[in-house]
């Protein structure tokens, strides 16, 4: 299986401020055939379940807010909030769709 | 939407059936898939039921290795609804079940996403 691995675990940042999470991936998740990234991103509030941001690694699910966006190629991948507000102290995770799915173990976001 | 039923506390060894109703969409025309999250730990996919559309494999199911021979998922198309009856639980099954649906197939991204039910096994 393909291994997920985001950095880092937990994260302060100030309000209005860019938070950057990564995810790594144990092999490459582009595909040749459809040059796309089968990278996933989620956001978990506590009690709630996963609400999906990002698929094809940069796309943003309807409704997500355009300060989500994401990025990378390959093994590397990046989930920027450009402007951190109150409503996104969550933990984000990554997940690869490339083969049998995968998820990152999660980074925790909060305020700093 | 999807709903979740069934979880609660089970002895090791002991069985359970979680359910999944879906409303606003048929399941037997999606890939659904049971994704769980120990206390405190990651995400880990479990399961996934093939949809009924799927020209080689309708209905197919797949699982992680660590619940083969041990978790059987199913749908009843009557009522919209998939099953993940759980037999043999050790303490490492453990953890929130939730009922998802890859929206274009199997793999995929997960959306989506029930609340959730706790599966607890200690004795």
């Amino acid at each position: 299986d393909i291994v997920m691995t985001q950095s880092p675990d937990s994260l302060a940042v100030s309000l209005g401020e860019r938070a950057t999470i990564n995810c790594k991936s144990s092999q490459s998740v582009l595909s040749s055939s459809n040059n796309k990234n089968y990278i996933a991103w989620y956001q978990q509030k506590p009690g709630q379940p996963p609400k999906l941001l990002i698929y094809w690694a940069s796309i943003r699910e309807s409704g997500v807010p355009d300060r989500f966006s994401g990025s990378g190629s390959g093994t590397d991948f990046t989930l920027t909030i450009s402007s951190l507000q109150t409503e996104d102290v969550a933990i984000y995770s990554c997940q690869q769709y490339y083969s049998v799915p995968t998820f990152g173990q999660g980074t925790r976001l909060e305020i700093k | 939407q999807l709903v979740e039923s069934g979880g609660g506390l089970v002895q090791p060894g002991g069985s359970l059936r979680l359910s999944c109703v879906a409303s606003g969409f048929t399941v037997s025309n999606n890939y659904m898939s049971w994704v769980r999250q120990a206390p405190g730990k990651g995400l880990e996919w479990v399961s996934v039921i093939y949809s009924g559309t799927n020209r080689e494999y309708p209905g197919h199911t797949e699982y992680t290795d660590s619940v083969k021979g041990r978790f059987t998922l199913s749908r009843d198309n009557s009522k919209n609804t998939l099953y993940l009856q759980m037999n043999s639980l050790r303490v490492e099954d453990t953890a929130i079940y939730y009922c998802t649906r890859g929206p274009t197939g199997y793999p995929n991204w997960f959306a989506p996403w029930g609340q959730g039910t706790l599966v607890t096994v200690s004795s």
